[in-house]
């Protein structure tokens, strides 16, 4: 059975540093990973896809890396502004789960201090 | 391009009652999966349709249910609610399910259910 955590569950962090959010999952059989960022009471908003075959995928201020092999994610945000502060979540579309289900992990609350 | 739209945004209900929520995805895309969001589970998948067949279902009682149209809008129904049902539903669409690994979910804006 898949399993996503995220680490660390709150981080806060000055304005305009560099900051790395960890996702780490039990099962290496996987056709994407997913991270979102959700603002309170609001839906999920993608920022960037991992195909099971790529290692990395950037946006902007965003860098994604996917590691299958040790089952791990970072999000790198670079040069953080008050903007940023919001939920970030992964999340992995396994082949393992029963057709394809999404699993999510259970996020990690940024907030940037101006 | 309009997003993924559901409705109602907010909705209050008491136990054991029904409640049927909507969901239209973006133009061209066929799968539309549903998830319920709380502070202590958080997401957890409900069910995945596509081509109006489920493909997929979560672990949910058998009063959650849903289907899907012919033109891709999806609803799901939850009978006999009870307070636990008290949530944020959010519905995803992406272009097809399936073992592609490029497809992105798109949410919606979430429906907030409150039962009491």
């Amino acid at each position: 059975k898949q399993e996503v955590t995220q680490i660390p569950a709150a981080l806060s962090v000055p304005e305009g540093e560099n900051l790395v959010l960890n996702c780490s999952f039990t099962d290496s059989a996987i056709y994407n990973l997913q991270w979102f960022r959700q603002d309170p009471g609001k839906g999920l908003t993608s920022l960037l896809l991992i195909q099971s075959s790529q290692r990395e995928q950037t946006s902007g201020r965003l860098n994604a890396s996917l590691d299958k092999s040790s089952g791990r994610s970072t999000l790198y945000i670079a040069a953080s502004q008050p903007g940023d502060s919001a939920t970030y979540l992964c999340a992995v579309k396994g082949a393992n789960t029963g057709g394809f289900k999404t699993i999510f992990g259970a996020g990690t609350r940024l907030f940037v201090k101006a | 391009k309009a997003g993924v739209t559901q409705t109602p945004r907010y909705l209050i209900k008491t136990r054991g009652q029904q409640v049927t929520l909507s969901c239209s995805p973006i133009s061209g895309h066929r799968s539309v999966s549903w998830y319920q969001q709380t502070p202590g589970q958080g997401l957890q998948f409900l069910f995945e349709y596509f081509s109006e067949t489920q493909r997929n279902k979560g672990n949910f009682p058998g009063r959650f249910s849903g289907r899907q149209f012919s033109n891709s809008r999806s609803e799901m129904n939850v009978s006999t609610l009870e307070l636990g049902d008290s949530a944020l539903y959010l519905c995803a669409s992406s272009l097809a399910v399936g073992d592609s690994g490029a497809n992105v979910l798109t949410f919606g804006a979430g429906s907030r259910l409150t039962v009491l």
